[in-house]
């Protein structure tokens, strides 16, 4: 199985700072990578797929970059809004694996 | 708008069987895999399997290879997870989910969620 690893486990920001999560593949996965941002008692709701593509719907600020084995997940100015749990997830080979979550809190 | 409705919260006694189910609109439910998340009470997210409608074709995880089945009823586009006897450690979100195109894929959408709660 391709184990994903994400840091930190919990981030704590501002509204307004630009925050960084990474995303380790233990393997290459090309740029088979998506991210999720989960809100508590809701579903995962997905931002970003291949790695760099932006969901339709979702706000600019997030962006994602990397490929191989190194990923990163950039919000360019955090709102209220983004405070939430993020996942990595690839998808280049079964079983399909999930990182284990970055937990995004308010400074 | 392609949606994936889940059935509602259980609570059951270690033991005992369930089915939970997520049905499939806005989409050809048999051109589309669908699969389960698994997420444990403070827990991250867990890939547990899929199936394809269209011919049955199901993949499981290793995780969950024999503990439990996954099958759909193309019928009423609904796909169905169940447990033969559940176990305390079987306490948790479920989530149906569906491939944005092929498999192995992103998953959007997601369902709503269905609690299973086991205990004595």
């Amino acid at each position: 199985d391709i184990q994903m690893t994400q840091s930190p486990s919990t981030l704590s920001a501002s509204v307004g700072d630009r925050v960084t999560i990474t995303c380790r593949a233990s393997q290459s996965i090309s740029s088979w990578l998506a991210w999720y941002q989960q809100k508590p008692g809701k579903a995962p709701k997905l931002l970003i797929y291949k790695a760099s593509s932006l969901e339709s719907g979702v706000p600019s600020r997030f962006s994602g970059s990397g490929s191989g084995t190194e990923f990163t997940l950039t919000i360019s100015s955090l709102q209220p809004d983004d405070f939430a749990t993020y996942y990595c997830q690839q998808y280049n080979s079964y079983p399909i694996t999930f990182g284990q979550g970055t937990r995004l809190e308010i400074k | 708008e392609v949606q994936l409705v889940q059935s509602g919260a259980e609570v059951k006694k270690p033991g005992e069987s369930l089915k939970i189910s997520c049905k499939g609109s806005g989409y050809s439910f048999t051109s589309y895999w669908i699969g389960w998340v698994r997420q444990m009470p403070g827990k991250g997210l867990e890939w547990m399997g899929i199936i394809y409608p269209g011919d049955s074709d199901t993949r499981y995880s290793p995780s969950f290879q024999g503990q439990v089945t996954i099958s759909a009823d193309k019928s009423i586009s609904t796909a169905y997870l169940q447990w033969s006897s559940l176990k305390a450690s079987d306490t948790a979100m479920y989530y149906c989910v569906r491939p944005r195109t092929g498999y192995p894929n992103w998953f959007d959408p997601w369902g709503q969620g269905t609690l299973v709660t086991v205990s004595s």
